[in-house]
């Protein structure tokens, strides 16, 4: 089984509509991460969270919101979908002992019509 | 903003020779780490190098660090049709809160 899952992986939305992204671990890491990928900008730090009390705002953070549910969940939300929220969305988890890498979730594209 | 920024943004070469693609940035950094990703796929960690590191080897792969210049290079030797994908790089900066940035890549693609 993944370590880190994404669902949905796919997800075709309206203008307008309230979207939510999930990411589970079974990792054990305390560190969670949204990004999201465009072509040719590489990935963009959305939100990040260093326990379950802690989130904080990344590079890209305004029309989106985050929830940690618990050590092993971390949700990203869009309130109000825009067509320029078209990418592809990345969770990813860390442990603070390893220098910070990174490990990845298969992602979810998104698109915002 | 990005940290890093990737060199050349891509590379086609043939199969079994080496692949060097560099990385530069720009703020005083803990470590970098390089990471792959395979078309449309979630990033994979390959290597990371700490600040007071200057060379480390991992199978295929070669990494140089050097933070006068704020600038590392990864070399894939003997390179194979797998090694097909897009390489970041990633700073973990100092006094960035420990998260890291990761750079916008370069394609690299291996001819067989």
């Amino acid at each position: 089984d993944a370590d880190v899952t994404q669902t949905p992986r796919n997800r075709i939305t309206k203008t307008g509509k309230r979207i939510m992204l999930e990411c589970s671990q079974t990792k054990g890491h305390d560190r969670m991460y949204w990004y999201r990928q465009d072509p040719g900008l590489g990935l963009r730090l959305i939100y990040y969270s260093f326990d379950v009390k802690d989130i904080n705002k990344g590079e890209i953070s305004d029309g989106y919101s985050v929830s940690r549910q618990a050590q092993a969940k971390f949700s990203l939300s869009l309130e109000s979908a825009i067509p320029n929220q078209t990418a592809l969305y990345f969770c990813a988890t860390s442990d603070f002992r390893g220098g910070n890498e990174q490990f990845f979730g298969p992602g979810t594209r998104l698109t915002v019509l | 903003s990005q940290q890093g920024e990737e060199d050349p943004q891509a590379l086609s070469i043939q199969e079994g020779e080496n692949a060097t693609m560099n990385c530069s940035y720009k703020t005083s950094i803990n470590n970098l780490q390089w990471y792959r990703q395979n078309s449309g796929r979630g990033l994979v960690h390959l290597i990371l190098i700490r600040s007071n590191e200057r060379e480390k080897h991992s199978g295929r792969l070669r990494v140089t660090l050097d933070t006068s210049k704020k600038s590392s290079s990864l070399l894939i030797t003997a390179s194979r049709a797998a090694d097909t994908a897009s390489y970041f790089c990633a700073t973990d900066a100092e006094g960035g809160y420990q998260k890291v940035t990761f750079g916008t890549g370069t394609k690299l693609q291996v001819i067989p």
